[in-house]
């Protein structure tokens, strides 16, 4: 079964600082992963997935298959930064393809300080 | 228009009642899920259905129940409330992953359950 761990339920920044969400995942085939993000009072929403490999915000998070994580970076945090933000993994069968098993981690709350 | 629907948005009720949320997406997704946000913020999924077939099943009690009557619709029946099923219950659907394809999966707003 798949597994995403976020070790940080709370990170705290100023603003311009660098700023890392860390996220490790189990998973004993290829995974897409992603982060998702939770502004004060607004849905859960995609933020970026690894594939695509863009730039959103000014976040990046690269997959260390190695290391199996996918950290996510920003290098000046701004104080609208400040939300939940979850690491979540799909599972993908050999055939590419995958359904139904969106798995998230707990979560880190993100503050940008002024 | 909203994509993925849920209603009630604020439900509060007494222990040992039985109540319903609906969950409805226009998107045209195949997948549908059900997450319980717990008071620390933990994210679970609950059930999730692809094209009306129940996909996973994780342990949650037997008082939950999924409906699916068609491929645009996911309702969770909860009998028995209990103080411990306050949260806030959010609906989710996706389209499944083929090559090229976006599996982005969106959200309702949210369902606060409180158990009084």
């Amino acid at each position: 079964a798949q597994r995403v761990t976020q070790p940080e339920k709370l990170l705290s920044v100023f603003k311009g600082a660098p700023v890392e969400l860390k996220c490790n995942y189990s998973y004993s085939g290829s995974p897409e992963l992603f982060w998702y993000v939770q502004y004060s009072r607004q849905r859960l929403q995609l933020l970026l997935r690894h594939i695509s490999r863009e730039s959103i915000k000014g976040f990046t998070a690269d997959l260390n298959k190695g290391e199996t994580s996918f950290h996510l970076k920003k290098p000046f945090a701004q104080e609208e930064d400040s939300a939940m933000y979850y690491c979540a993994l799909s599972p993908l069968n050999a055939g590419g393809t995958s359904y139904g098993k969106l798995t998230f981690g707990q979560g880190t709350i993100l503050t940008v300080h002024p | 228009d909203t994509a993925v629907s849920q209603t009630p948005k604020y439900l509060v009720t007494q222990m040992g009642n039985d109540k319903s949320i609906k969950c409805e997406q226009n998107l045209g997704h195949d997948t549908m899920y059900w997450y319980k946000q717990d008071s620390k913020k933990f994210l679970k999924i609950m059930f999730s259905y692809n094209n009306k077939e129940l996909i996973i099943n994780e342990t949650v009690p037997n008082r939950f129940s999924p409906k699916s009557p068609d491929k645009a619709h996911l309702n969770l029946h909860i009998n028995s409330l209990e103080l411990g099923d306050s949260a806030v219950y959010f609906c989710a659907s996706s389209q499944d992953r083929v090559p090229g394809g976006n599996t982005e999966a969106f959200f309702g707003q949210g369902t606060r359950l409180t158990v009084v």
